[in-house]
């Protein structure tokens, strides 16, 4: 089926360094979105992107975070500065409709921030 | 608010035997009910969907699921499970207009034993 890809599957940075998780949704699909999930936590909803542009965010999705897809390339999730918190996985999904419910997402990115 | 309970954390079965995973709901709209799977090394995979009507839904891989209105529930089910339905099975909650913004429960992971 569809597949969403996910780079890198894991990272290891110090804390106050970016980084860039980035993600290739099902081609055709036009929303994208991030969930975060912290160890032994519930995944929670991040942001959620269309037409070049953030819909909507929740309050994990702090100043220091960023997304973008510039010209259908990788749908990208940057953290700059990165804080102890940040450490969790990231999963992108994508999805053809924005009200379904139906999200393919990839595997997941591993962030740890030492 | 809304909160998806998933109230086993771990269930071991054995080849053959049935299945039953948990789920209560929390939200006072009209729910979107879902349930993911994980399965190792894998994206999230939807299994199965419930928007109305029927209240038991039919998935993929002979797994369906009841909805419940006076329960707030949506359990899992499955006659007769196999060593590959090893994997971390997640609860999901939306609604029409929640823009694929889903609400997760913490997820069952389940072991099927040879």
């Amino acid at each position: 089926g569809p597949k969403v890809l996910q780079i890198p599957s894991h990272q290891i940075i110090d804390m106050g360094q970016m980084v860039t998780l980035n993600c290739d949704p099902v081609s055709n699909h036009l929303y994208f979105y991030w969930y975060k999930q912290i160890l032994g936590q519930q995944m929670e909803f991040l942001v959620n992107f269309y037409n070049g542009k953030v819909m909507e965010k929740s309050k994990l999705f702090k100043d220091q975070f960023s997304v973008e897809r510039p010209d259908g390339s990788y749908f990208t999730l940057k953290i700059q500065p990165t804080a102890l918190e940040d450490s969790a996985v990231y999963f992108c999904a994508s999805s053809s409709s924005a009200n379904t419910g139906q999200l393919y997402f990839g595997e997941g990115s591993k962030l740890t921030v030492l | 608010a809304q909160s998806v309970t998933q109230p086993d954390a771990r269930v071991t079965v054995s080849e053959g035997a049935s299945l039953q995973l948990r789920c209560k709901y929390s939200y006072s709209g009209t729910p979107y009910l879902f349930w993911y799977v994980q399965y190792p090394r894998q994206g999230l995979q939807l299994l199965l969907k419930y928007y109305s009507g029927d209240p038991v839904v039919q998935g993929v891989n002979g797994f369906e699921a009841e909805f419940s209105k006076s329960n707030s529930s949506f359990h899992l089910r499955k006659a007769s499970v196999h060593w590959s339905d090893s994997a971390v099975y997640f609860c999901v909650l939306t609604s029409n207009s929640a823009g694929n913004k889903l609400t997760f429960g913490i997820g069952t992971r389940v072991l099927v034993r040879p």
